[in-house]
C-alpha cells in the first residue's frame, strides 16, 4: 500500500516570497510517480508538477519546483515569488507501478494563504 | 467547452431521492474516475473506468452506481444516500489507466449535501 503524509495543515507566506510545502511518501514499489495539485476554492484540482522515481533531476514548472529526496522519501513543493492567486489547498499524490491502473493516493492537503 | 465538465455544481437531496451526477470530458482520454472528497479527509478513489469498462470499485456502497456509456461520459447515480455521503465529488480523466506523467485532469466537482 502507498501513503502520502502532509504535515502542514496550513501555511502563510508574504507575497513575492518563496514557500515550501512538505510531502513525505511511503511505498515499497521502486517505480512510482509523485504529483502536486492545487485546489482553489472553486473546487477544481489543477495539476502542477510531476516527479518520476527514476528521474535524475528535480522537476520544475515555471515558479514550481520539486525538491525530491529519494532516500528520505520526501517530495516537497517549492513555490517561488508567491502571488495572491497561489492561495489555495495543495495536495501531494502518488501512483505506483508502471503497468497498474493509475490510482492516485492523496495526502491530507495543505492550505496556503498568501498575504499582500 | 474544454477539459472535464461536471454537472450540477451543487446538489441538495433528501435521503429518499434519486439523482445523478454527470461528467463529460473533451480531451480524448480513455480512462475516467470518480473521487470523493470529504471534509478533513484525503481524496478517496471510488471508481475507475477504462474504455467504458469498470476496472475498479474501491469498496463503494451500492447506493452509488456508476455508468460509463462511452469514453467521454461518466455518470454517478445516487439513491437512498446518508448524510455522511455529503462531500465534493470529483470526476477526473487521463489518457490511459497506466501511470501517466501528465496526471489527471479533474473537473470542478459537484458539491453534494444530503439532508
Amino acid at each position: 500500500a502507498q501513503k502520502i503524509t502532509q504535515t502542514q495543515p496550513g501555511m502563510f507566506v508574504q507575497e513575492k516570497e518563496a514557500v515550501t510545502l512538505d510531502c513525505t511518501y511511503d511505498t515499497s514499489d521502486p517505480s512510482y510517480g509523485l504529483f502536486w495539485y492545487k485546489q482553489p476554492s472553486s473546487g477544481e484540482m489543477i495539476f502542477l508538477i510531476y516527479q518520476g522515481s527514476y528521474d535524475q533531476q528535480n522537476a520544475t514548472e515555471g515558479r514550481y519546483s520539486l525538491n525530491f529526496q529519494k532516500a528520505r522519501k520526501s517530495a516537497n513543493l517549492v513555490i517561488s515569488a508567491s502571488q495572491l492567486g497561489d492561495s489555495a489547498m495543495y495536495f501531494c499524490a502518488i501512483t505506483t507501478g508502471g503497468t497498474s491502473y493509475g490510482k492516485l493516493t492523496f495526502g491530507q492537503g495543505t492550505i496556503l494563504t498568501v498575504h499582500p | 467547452e474544454t477539459g472535464v465538465t461536471q454537472t450540477p455544481r451543487h446538489l441538495v437531496m433528501g435521503m429518499t431521492n434519486k439523482k445523478s451526477l454527470k461528467c463529460e470530458q473533451h480531451l480524448g482520454h480513455n480512462a475516467m474516475y470518480w473521487y470523493k472528497q470529504s471534509a478533513k479527509k484525503p481524496l478517496e478513489l471510488m471508481f475507475v473506468y477504462s474504455l467504458e469498462e469498470r476496472v475498479e470499485n474501491n469498496s463503494v456502497p451500492s447506493r452509488f452506481s456508476p455508468e460509463c456509456p462511452n469514453s467521454s461520459h461518466l455518470f454517478l447515480h445516487l439513491h437512498t444516500l446518508q448524510p455522511e455521503d455529503s462531500a465534493l465529488y470529483l470526476c477526473a480523466s487521463s489518457q490511459s489507466i497506466l501511470r501517466d506523467i501528465y496526471g489527471y485532469t479533474f473537473g470542478s466537482g459537484t458539491r453534494l449535501t444530503v439532508v
